[in-house]
């Protein structure tokens, strides 16, 4: 059975910094492109990064240069680090796993979500 | 960076069938995929490439892509179909998931 377990978040003030994880079972990471998403209150989902098979990574406009995607192949978890953290990055953080062709991707599976409150 | 474009708010009776849009410039020549997500849950894929369906989702839900516009259908709506839909094509130049804004299916 497939399982993405996210932890982490919790309150943060601007301009502070917290660690997401993704416990994957079911799967190793490196065989699937693995991604977050997040949901602002009351809002829609809003794509935010993903980490491909190689290892590359990429990122939406507004949390380049400040998020950074990693994993542990060792623990098949994946990680969001979040840096110089905006009122507005307030969101439940998803944790995604993709299936992709050659022509496109979505997500077939995801995590619960974890709360991330950014405020002071 | 592309745009989805979906309505905010479809009203439906129940036993009704429901469209939900999702406009993009030449969407058509795109593959879209549609999810449900429910008050407190995680979204789920419930139709995929335009128009397959995930093992477990009824087949009164159905998907198709033409032009400007890609249509998420619901056929014999019940009370738990309530919840919101969202649209999502890859965009490959940018490797960027795109997902519309959400529409909030309300059944009356």
């Amino acid at each position: 059975e497939v399982q993405l377990v996210e932890s982490g978040g919790g309150l943060v003030q601007p301009g502070g910094t917290e660690r997401l994880s993704c416990a994957v079972s079911g799967f190793p990471v490196v065989d699937n492109y693995m991604g977050w998403v997040r949901q602002g209150p009351g809002k829609g989902l809003e794509w935010v990064s993903v980490i491909y098979k190689g290892g590359t990574t990429n990122y939406a406009d507004s949390v380049k240069g400040r998020f950074t995607i990693s994993r542990d192949i060792s623990k098949n978890t994946i990680y969001l680090q979040m840096n110089s953290l905006r009122v507005d990055d307030t969101a439940v953080y998803y944790c995604a796993s993709l299936y992709c062709t050659s022509a496109t991707c979505y997500i077939d599976y995801w995590g619960q979500g974890t709360l991330v409150t950014s405020s002071s | 960076s592309y745009v989805l474009t979906q309505p905010p708010s479809v009203s439906v009776a129940p036993g009704k069938t429901a469209s939900i849009t999702c406009g993009g410039i030449n969407i058509g020549s795109q593959s879209v995929h549609w999810y449900q997500q429910k008050p407190g849950q995680a979204p789920l894929v419930i139709i995929y490439t335009d128009s397959d369906r995930p093992s477990g989702i009824p087949d009164r839900f159905s998907g198709s892509n033409s032009g400007n516009t890609a249509t998420l259908t619901i056929s014999r709506v019940e009370a738990g179909d309530e919840a919101d839909y969202y649209c999502q094509v890859w965009e490959s130049i940018s490797d960027h998931c795109v997902f519309g804004g959400g529409t909030k299916l309300t059944v009356l």
